[in-house]
């Protein structure tokens, strides 16, 4: 099984500043199929990448994600409000398919 | 627009089986894989397992031995059973279309495993 580590664990940021979020993979990531999801409370997941890089329909352009192999990267440009939730990756290119532990993006 | 909406008992008993429904619309379950993933309250997100539409099957294996994922395509509907349930199965559990990147989401359930 692949264990995700996602880093930090909280992330205290301010609106317009950047973020980067970390997911780092105990092994390689087939095919480099790593998504990663924005979960607000009390909703289910929104899906914002897929295959480690593309962006989800209707999601903004100031979320892009990076890397290959066992480490990636989500990136946020400039956080708006609605920004400071929970977010997780997720890798689907082994089974049994396994999320990160989640990082918490908050206002400082 | 694809919408699931999962359905089912909010409480279960310590032993019993938790079984959950999910009703699809906006798609048909052909030709598509179809996928149940819990989050205790609090906690993060763990893939139960998938479907394909002829019937074949992919379960996490921690949980394998007491899960069936079944589909009626007639309905639009696939389900979940999980089986010897304790206080642990206690999450949200949420429905959704794909086996890899999810989406599409039900907007969840909470079974509550207590007596």
């Amino acid at each position: 099984e692949i264990v995700l580590t996602q880093s930090p664990g909280t992330l205290s940021l301010s609106p317009g500043e950047r973020a980067t979020l970390s997911c780092r993979a105990s092994q390689s990531v087939s095919s480099n199929y790593l998504a990663w999801y924005q979960q607000k409370p009390g909703q289910a997941p929104r899906l914002l990448i897929y295959g480690a890089s593309s962006r989800a329909t209707g999601i903004p352009d100031r979320f892009s994600g990076s890397g290959s192999g066992t480490d990636f990267t989500l990136t946020i440009s400039r956080l708006e409000p609605e920004d400071f939730v929970m977010y997780y990756c997720q890798q689907y290119g082994n089974s049994p398919l396994t999320f990160g532990g989640g990082t918490k993006v908050e206002i400082k | 627009q694809v919408q699931l909406q999962e359905s089912g008992p909010g409480l279960v008993k310590p032993s019993e089986t938790l079984s959950l429904t999910c009703t699809v619309s906006g798609s048909f379950i052909n030709n598509y894989y179809w996928s149940w993933i819990r989050q205790p309250p609090g906690k993060g997100l763990e893939w139960i397992g998938y479907i394909y539409y002829s019937g074949s099957t992919n379960y996490n294996p921690s949980l394998k031995s007491r899960v069936t994922i079944s589909v009626d395509s007639s309905k639009n509907q696939f389900s979940l059973k999980l089986n010897s349930v304790t206080a642990a199965d206690t999450a949200v559990y949420y429905c959704t279309r794909g086996s890899g990147w999810y989406a599409y989401w039900g907007q969840g359930t909470l079974v509550t495993v207590s007596s």
